[in-house]
């Protein structure tokens, strides 16, 4: 059974940058995009960015100025950095896998890490 | 432009049926979609991939009383024999030329 773990500071200042590890247990990391989503309190989900097994990346473009996604292939990791943040920017921050079947489509989900901001 | 539309709430009965909808943007017509399930406090789960023919592939463990299906830009969920479990947030999702969109999401209460 595929796994994903999100893991990182749970609290930030404005300005600095959010740093997310998301752990992939129970499968390969080859052959998927792997992704990262956000949801803001009371609010829908938010597509930010992802990471395809070879490296290629593609990001949401209202984030793709201040986001960074990358593949650890030998810890079976991948990460997010968000840089500049704001309150904003308070969410759950989910990992997922994406799986390609003529589009992609999400079909792991990690439980979540929620990311909220000091004053 | 990509875009997928859900109405923001829907309710049904315990025992009953529902189906919610999901609605692609004009000229997206053979998109395929997927469904996601959010109950409360939790993340989401993959329920299934709705093709425009209608044909449906579910996620691991989905139960049989979860059904897609397809006409013209619209993509259905319909969930039957209704359990206190399934009321939560619905979100439709998909992709286009390498960027992904969900839907708004629809609040399913079960009564």
């Amino acid at each position: 059974q595929v796994q994903l773990q999100e893991s990182g500071p749970g609290l930030l200042k404005p300005s600095e940058t959010l740093s997310l590890t998301c752990t992939v247990s129970g499968g390969s990391i080859s052959r998927y995009y792997w992704s990262w989503i956000r949801q803001p309190p009371g609010k829908g989900l938010e597509w930010i960015g992802y990471i395809y097994y070879s490296g290629s990346t593609r990001y949401n473009p209202s984030l793709e100025s201040r986001v960074t996604v990358s593949l650890d292939t030998s810890k079976n990791q991948f990460s997010l950095n968000l840089r500049s943040v704001t309150a904003a920017d308070t969410a759950v921050y989910y990992c997922a896998r994406g799986v390609y079947t003529g589009r992609v489509f999400f079909d792991y989900w990690g439980q979540g890490t929620l990311v909220t901001f000091s004053p | 432009q990509l875009v997928l539309t859900q109405s923001p709430s829907a309710s049904s009965s315990l025992g009953a049926s529902v189906n919610l909808t999901c609605t692609l943007s004009s000229g997206h017509s053979t998109y395929a979609i997927a469904w996601h399930q959010q109950r409360p406090e939790k993340g989401p789960r993959y329920l299934m991939k709705v093709n425009s023919d209608g044909s449906h592939s579910k996620g691991d463990g989905i139960p049989a009383r979860f059904s897609g299906s397809s006409s013209g830009t619209e993509r259905y969920l319909t969930i039957s024999s209704l359990q206190s479990e399934d009321e939560a947030d619905y979100y439709c999702q998909t992709w286009g030329t390498g960027i992904v969109v969900f839907g708004g999401g629809t609040k399913l209460t079960v009564l």
